[in-house]
């Protein structure tokens, strides 16, 4: 069975600096996709970055980089140059392997609180 | 392109009621899923729908149920609500290729369902 955990209930970050959220994954597929979605108080999850395990390099998008550490299990989502708009909930997700029926749903961590401090 | 929509926005009901809520994908996007988020149990998906045939369900009772039309807006019904059915009822919506690891989901802003 898929599992993430996200260890980190909640985070603050001076504004401008870097931060970086962290997830562990376990599963037994070899072929998996991990994604990191933002949810602000208004409720709406905003996707952020994927990163497939079979990817060589680690992901990126603007402000947002995945450090991608395989053998570790791990996907920890690193954001520069922090915004105050940033502050909201991070979740990060996965979805297993090649589902023959073709199976499509996500399986969420706890979430990380952010907030950015002016 | 128009994200993806969710109707209402904000419903309250009592218990023994039922309740529909609405959800309009990504124009193109075929696969629709449900999941329900709690304070208590977090983020947990309900099922997926593509080309209007459930596809995967998740470990919900009975009372929850959903469809999905041939223009690929989805429906989710809950019947004989309980206080726990309270929660945010967020639908997503992606290309739903099979076996596709890709394949991203981009929400909608969800349904926030009380249940008195």
């Amino acid at each position: 069975a898929q599992k993430i955990t996200q260890t980190q209930p909640g985070m603050f970050v001076q504004e401008k600096e870097a931060v970086t959220l962290d997830c562990t994954y376990d599963t037994s597929d070899p072929s998996y996709g991990l994604f990191w979605y933002k949810q602000p108080s208004s409720g709406e999850m905003i996707f952020l970055i994927y990163q497939g395990s079979y990817d060589q390099q680690n992901a990126t998008e603007g402000r947002y980089s995945l450090n991608f550490q395989k053998a570790r299990k791990s996907a920890n989502l690193v954001i520069s140059a922090s915004q105050l708009g940033d502050s909201a909930m991070y979740f990060c997700a996965m979805r297993g392997g090649e589902d023959q029926t073709g199976a499509n749903n996500l399986f969420f961590g706890t979430g990380t609180r952010l907030t950015v401090i002016p | 392109k128009a994200g993806v929509t969710q109707t209402p926005r904000y419903l309250i009901k009592t218990r023994g009621q039922q309740v529909t809520l609405s959800c309009s994908p990504i124009s193109g996007h075929r696969s629709v899923s449900w999941y329900q988020q709690t304070p208590g149990q977090g983020l947990q998906f309900l099922f997926e729908y593509f080309s209007e045939t459930q596809r995967n369900k998740g470990n919900f009772p009975g009372r929850f149920s959903g469809r999905q039309f041939s223009n690929s807006r989805s429906e989710m019904n809950v019947s004989t609500l309980e206080l726990g059915d309270s929660a945010l009822y967020l639908c997503a919506s992606s290309d739903g290729l099979a076996g596709t690891i890709t394949d991203t989901q981009y929400f909608g802003p969800g349904t926030r369902l009380t249940v008195l």
